[in-house]
């Protein structure tokens, strides 16, 4: 597709579980962003790679949160032991490369953890 | 530190009319950019405009504007003759120019265009 896929678009799970957030980037896009939004509030960073490395995770919240890119096109953002807390739509975006330019997003996933 | 405040959390106008979107940004960065991006209730932001720090000039876009000025910290947007399908969540965001830190978003401003 032209744009940024993310899946699944809606996820509820319990507490607990483990979830696999997807997100497809616009392709040559180098740059690759995961960005948490709260209800009501703006975007969050989370962790960005360049390539297939993490050039940045200091916004991961705590260990039960992984991202992995290995080929350095899709990238999944993993979840362990959900907890309430984590309820949020989780956005991705993509970029030529890393840089101040424009990131363009996809629809995001909305995780309910119930 | 990197930080974005929208005062406005939400805005309500009748259509056609202005309404100005305020941002006002702090950074200790000598250069940076700041952006605007409009989030409609589909949820994908959308990239509005990019202005680098170096230039101060007003932008015009069609119905769009931007007024950035450094003395006030401030970026604000504003929309002119405002339609129905400007409703959404506006958000204002910042980033260093190294490319090593992450875009720093604001809170949102919810702008509803009543016809």
């Amino acid at each position: 597709g032209a744009g940024v896929s993310q899946t699944p678009s809606n996820k509820v799970t319990e507490k607990g579980k483990y979830v696999e957030l997807r997100c497809d980037p616009i392709s040559g896009h180098t740059a690759l962003y995961w960005y948490r939004q709260s209800l009501g509030q703006g975007p969050e960073f989370l962790i960005y790679f360049q390539g297939t490395g993490a050039a940045d995770d200091s916004g991961l919240p705590n260990d039960r949160f992984f991202a992995v890119r290995p080929e350095g096109s899709v990238s999944t953002l993993k979840i362990q032991r959900t907890e309430r807390g984590d309820s949020a739509m989780y956005l991705c975006a993509s970029s030529p490369s890393t840089g101040p330019g424009e990131l363009f997003f996809g629809e995001g996933s909305r995780l309910t953890v119930l | 530190a990197q930080k974005v405040t929208q005062a406005q959390t939400e805005i309500s106008v009748v259509e056609k009319e202005d309404v100005t979107l305020d941002c006002v940004y702090e950074t200790r960065d000598t250069t940076y950019y700041l952006f605007w991006y409009k989030q409609p209730p589909s949820g994908e932001l959308v990239f509005l405009i990019r202005r680098n720090s170096f230039d101060e000039q007003n932008e015009i876009s069609g119905r769009y504007s931007w007024n950035f000025q450094k003395s006030t910290s401030s970026f604000n947007f504003t929309i002119t003759a405002s339609q129905v399908v400007d409703s959404a969540v506006y958000f204002c965001a910042l980033s260093d120019d190294s490319g090593n830190t992450p875009l720093v978003f604001g809170k949102g401003t919810r702008l509803s265009v009543i016809a």
